[in-house]
This record gives C-alpha cells, sequence and structure tokens, in this order.
C-alpha cells in the first residue's frame, strides 16, 4: 500500500535550536517525490523542499534539510536554528502515480511544531 | 505573479444552497487541484485537472462539481451540500501533471466552507 507516515503528534524545540520531524513512506514504485509542506494557524499550505528518489545528495533550501534514506524509506525534515515563526503543522508528503493512470499527492497525518522562546 | 488565489475566503451556505468555490493562477501551470481538509487533518485530495482535463476524481460525491474553464481558472459548484462537508477547501497548482518527481504544488489561502 502506498503510505506516508508521520509519527509524531506535536514537537517542542526551543528557538535557535535544530529539530528533525520524522516521515517514512511505503511505495513499490521506482519513481516518487517527496515533500515537505508547512501549514500555518492561517491555513496556507507552504512548500518547504524537495527530494526525488533518483536524487543522490539530500535536499537542502535555506535552513531546511531533507535527510533522505532511500533504503529506510524515509524523508526526515530537519529545520536549523528554529525560529517562533516556525511553529506550524509540518506535512510529508508523496507525488506518485495514482490508480487511474494520473500523478497524484498524499499526505502524512503531520506533526504539529511548537518553538518556544 | 507565483501565487494562488481563492475566492471567498469564508463561505457559510445552507443544505439546499448552491455556490462556488473559485481559484485562479498566473504562473503558467497546466495542472490544478482541489483538496478538502479538515480540522487538524491532512488534506485529501478531490480532483485534479490536467491541460484544462478531468484526470482525477477520487471518488467525490457529485454534489461537488468541478469545472475548469481555461488554464488559469479552476472553479468548484455546491450543490445540496452535508453538515459533514464543512471544511477548509484548497486549491492548488503545478507546472504539469506530468511525473512524480518535481512538480511542487503551489497552494492557495482556501476557502473556510460552513454547511448549516
Amino acid at each position: 500500500a502506498q503510505k506516508i507516515t508521520q509519527t509524531q503528534p506535536g514537537m517542542f524545540v526551543q528557538e535557535k535550536e535544530a529539530v528533525t520531524l520524522d516521515c517514512t513512506y511505503d511505495t513499490s514504485d521506482q519513481s516518487y517525490g517527496l515533500f515537505w509542506y508547512k501549514q500555518p494557524s492561517s491555513g496556507e499550505m507552504i512548500f518547504l523542499i524537495y527530494q526525488g528518489s533518483y536524487d543522490e545528495q539530500n535536499a537542502t533550501e535555506g535552513r531546511y534539510s531533507l535527510n533522505f534514506q532511500k533504503a529506510r524509506k524515509s524523508a526526515n525534515l530537519v529545520i536549523s536554528a528554529s525560529q517562533l515563526g516556525d511553529s506550524a503543522m509540518y506535512f510529508c508528503a508523496m507525488r506518485l502515480l495514482g490508480e487511474t493512470g494520473g500523478f497524484k499527492t498524499i499526505f502524512g497525518a503531520g506533526t504539529r511544531l511548537f518553538v518556544k522562546a | 505573479d507565483t501565487e494562488v488565489t481563492q475566492t471567498p475566503k469564508h463561505l457559510v451556505m445552507g443544505m439546499t444552497n448552491k455556490k462556488s468555490l473559485k481559484c485562479e493562477q498566473h504562473m503558467g501551470h497546466r495542472a490544478m487541484y482541489w483538496y478538502k481538509q479538515k480540522a487538524k487533518k491532512p488534506p485529501e485530495l478531490m480532483f485534479v485537472y490536467s491541460y484544462e482535463k478531468l484526470s482525477i476524481n477520487e471518488s467525490v460525491p457529485s454534489r461537488f462539481s468541478p469545472e475548469c474553464p481555461n488554464s488559469s481558472l479552476l472553479n468548484l459548484h455546491l450543490h445540496a451540500l452535508q453538515p459533514e462537508d464543512s471544511a477548509l477547501y484548497l486549491c492548488a497548482s503545478s507546472q504539469d501533471d506530468g511525473g512524480a518527481r518535481g512538480n511542487e504544488q503551489f497552494f492557495g489561502p482556501g476557502t473556510r466552507l460552513t454547511v448549516l
């Protein structure tokens, strides 16, 4: 079954420290994309970072990096130097070929991150 | 212009009303999406349009009717909704629908729908 699992419903981190949000996935496809999105309380989903299944290097975007371990099917998000504005819900997502032939994105349950001052 | 806009921001409707949600993007993206998101849950895909044609319908009830008048616009027509349809409806777009890799989606701010 194609599935994304985020096992941390909530996480706390001290401002300026690093935090890792866990994500594991399950698919038998060879070609897929992994994404992380941030959703503040306002509701808008903000794209953070992308990792392709064939990419050998871990993706980085500013303070965000993706720790991709293909054999373990994990794609953890690392946020360095946390800021108060990082408090939000974070979703891991996977893009893959759907049953009807079109490409679709499925989301994990999300992790709520709280950054403490 | 790198944003997806959605109107209205909030909508309250009765079960007998007919209303429409609108979504617009001017990034030249050829794939557009509707998602439904209940409180404290991840977004659930409803529909995908690729090059103005419906490519995915995730078994959504017929009281939700999508429409893609052109490559920049996406509508969701609502009729005879139920209270359990109350949710945040998110529109998104991506460069195209042609692959698993890349193609990050850009989301609009959503429409918060309440069905009384």
